[in-house]
């Protein structure tokens, strides 16, 4: 699975819209883009994933680049109970396995 | 989503005794289940990978005697630390691949903290 590239710590101020950047520039044509959260002490929370086109549910929306080695996920008005660390994760279709990297340590701030 | 539950939330037991750990898909069937360890401040290391009826494959330098995996049906897999040691005190967290509909997605269960006193 392709290695993926994202800040280490980024801040949001309550109510404003976050956006959580990813680097996945070897991402091959059958590889997905994921991404979960981990709420201190607590298991990875599921969010979205997308493969080509732009992607949105209840919690967050998933902007891919054309090109597809970058994406953007973006929480639309971040509370506090958003704050969390946010892992991208590029996955093959036909592969199960998850590979974390270290994510982005999101901190809403009120 | 899919909801996956792990019970114990919270163990301590004492070294040189053995701890399970159960991991159970509520909702659907799950003939892949995934077993990770994470030491404080860092990020979520696979440990292994555990399908129904069969053998689990383990990631390099995990000691399969010591971490025993049970997959002996489609919504529960189990964890046994063997002969624990304080050095195995960790958040161990399961996951299961969703299956039909879901079965791109992967899902966690809520995490087991193990402290070995």
């Amino acid at each position: 699975d392709a290695k993926t590239t994202q800040p280490p710590s980024m801040d949001c101020a309550e109510g404003r819209a976050a956006n959580l950047p990813c680097n996945h520039s070897t991402i091959s044509g059958n590889e997905y883009v994921y991404w979960y959260r981990q709420i201190h002490s607590q298991g990875p929370q599921y969010i979205i994933h997308g493969l080509k086109n732009n992607e949105t549910n209840e919690m967050a929306s998933l902007i891919i680049t054309e090109d597809r080695k970058s994406s953007t996920l973006i929480l639309p008005h971040a509370t506090l109970r958003d704050t969390a660390v946010y892992y991208c994760i590029v996955k093959g279709a036909g592969s199960y396995q998850l590979t974390f990297g270290k994510g982005t340590k999101l901190s809403v701030i009120p | 989503g899919a909801v996956v539950s792990q019970h114990p939330s919270r163990v301590i037991c004492k070294s040189g005794t053995s701890v399970k750990i159960e991991c159970r898909s509520l909702d659907f069937q799950a003939t892949t289940m995934f077993w990770y360890r994470q030491f404080p401040k860092q990020s979520l290391m696979l440990m292994a990978t555990s399908n129904e009826g069969s053998k689990a494959t383990y990631e390099q330098g995990v000691e399969k005697d010591k971490f025993l995996i049970n997959h002996a049906s489609l919504t529960l897999s189990t964890l046994t630390v063997t002969s624990a040691h304080p050095e195995d005190s960790s958040f161990y967290i399961c996951s299961a691949r969703g299956a039909g509909a879901l079965g791109n997605t992967i899902y966690f269960g809520e995490g087991s903290w193990l402290t070995v006193v």
